[in-house]
C-alpha cells in the first residue's frame, strides 16, 4: 500500500482565497482524521470521520473550515476564505476503528499551507 | 477525555538510555496508551502501545504501573537519529499536544 496520500504537498495562497486539501486514506481503514500543526499549538485534531461520517468536529476552528468524506477513499478539507493565521501543516491520518477504539494512526506527509 | 502531561523537552547523549514519562490521571478502564514519534517535516509515526505492565518491540519498551495513571517510554541506547518529538496519547482521546522534544547529541 502507498500509505496515506495527501495533495498538494505545498500550497501558497493569498488571503481570501479558497483552499482545498485532499487526502486518500489507506485502503481498508474506516477512520480518517484531519490535524493541524503549528509551533504555537502543536498537533491539533480538527475533525474525525468513521465510516465516512463525521464523528467529532469540535476542533474545527470556525465556519470557514469544512471537511467532507464522500466515500471511503477520499476526503477534503476546505478553507474559505483563507486567512494568514491558517498557515500551518495539515496532516491527514487513517486507522482501523473497532468498538474498543482506534488502532494506530498512519499519517500522510502533510500539506504545508502558507496564506499571505 | 483523558489528557496527558509529558515534559516539553529532554536532552541526551548517544548510547544512553532515555526514559520519557507521561501522566494520564483520568485514563478510562478501556483506554490503551499509545506513543508516536515525529521527525521534522514528517507526520507522526506509531512506536508502541500498551494497556498494562510492560510491552517491548524492536524500537522501544513501554512500562505501565498497576494504577495506569502514568507510563514510561524507554529508548535503549539512543542515537542521533532518535532526535524527534515523542507524543503520548490515551487511545480514545486523540489529543497529541506538543509532545516531548528529545535532542540527542554526540
Amino acid at each position: 500500500d502507498a500509505g496515506v496520500i495527501q495533495s498538494p504537498r505545498h500550497e501558497v495562497t493569498e488571503m481570501g482565497q479558497e483552499v482545498t486539501l485532499r487526502c486518500k486514506p489507506i485502503s481498508g481503514h474506516n477512520s480518517l482524521f484531519w490535524y493541524r500543526q503549528t509551533m504555537m499549538r502543536g498537533l491539533e485534531l480538527l475533525i474525525y470521520f468513521n465510516n465516512n461520517v463525521p464523528i467529532d468536529d469540535s476542533g474545527m476552528p470556525e465556519d470557514r473550515f469544512s471537511a467532507k468524506m464522500p466515500n471511503a477513499s477520499f476526503s477534503t478539507l476546505k478553507i474559505q476564505p483563507s486567512e494568514p493565521r491558517d498557515s500551518a501543516v495539515y496532516f491527514c491520518a487513517s486507522s482501523f476503528t473497532s468498538a474498543g477504539g482506534s488502532y494506530e494512526q498512519y499519517f500522510g506527509p502533510g500539506t504545508r499551507l502558507t496564506v499571505t | 477525555l483523558a489528557k496527558t502531561t509529558q515534559p516539553i523537552s529532554m536532552d541526551s547523549y548517544e548510547g544512553q538510555e532515555v526514559n520519557i514519562t507521561c501522566s494520564h490521571n483520568n485514563i478510562a478502564t478501556n483506554d490503551y496508551i499509545t506513543w508516536y514519534q515525529q521527525f521534522p517535516s514528517q507526520g507522526p509515526r506509531f512506536i508502541i502501545q500498551g494497556y498494562k505492565t510492560k510491552v517491548t518491540n524492536e524500537v522501544a519498551s513501554l512500562f505501565i504501573p498497576a494504577d495506569r495513571k502514568s507510563s514510561t517510554l524507554s529508548l535503549p541506547r539512543v542515537s542521533l537519529s532518535d532526535t524527534a518529538v515523542y507524543y503520548c496519547l490515551v487511545r480514545t482521546a486523540l489529543i497529541f499536544g506538543k509532545g516531548t522534544t528529545l535532542s540527542v547529541s554526540s
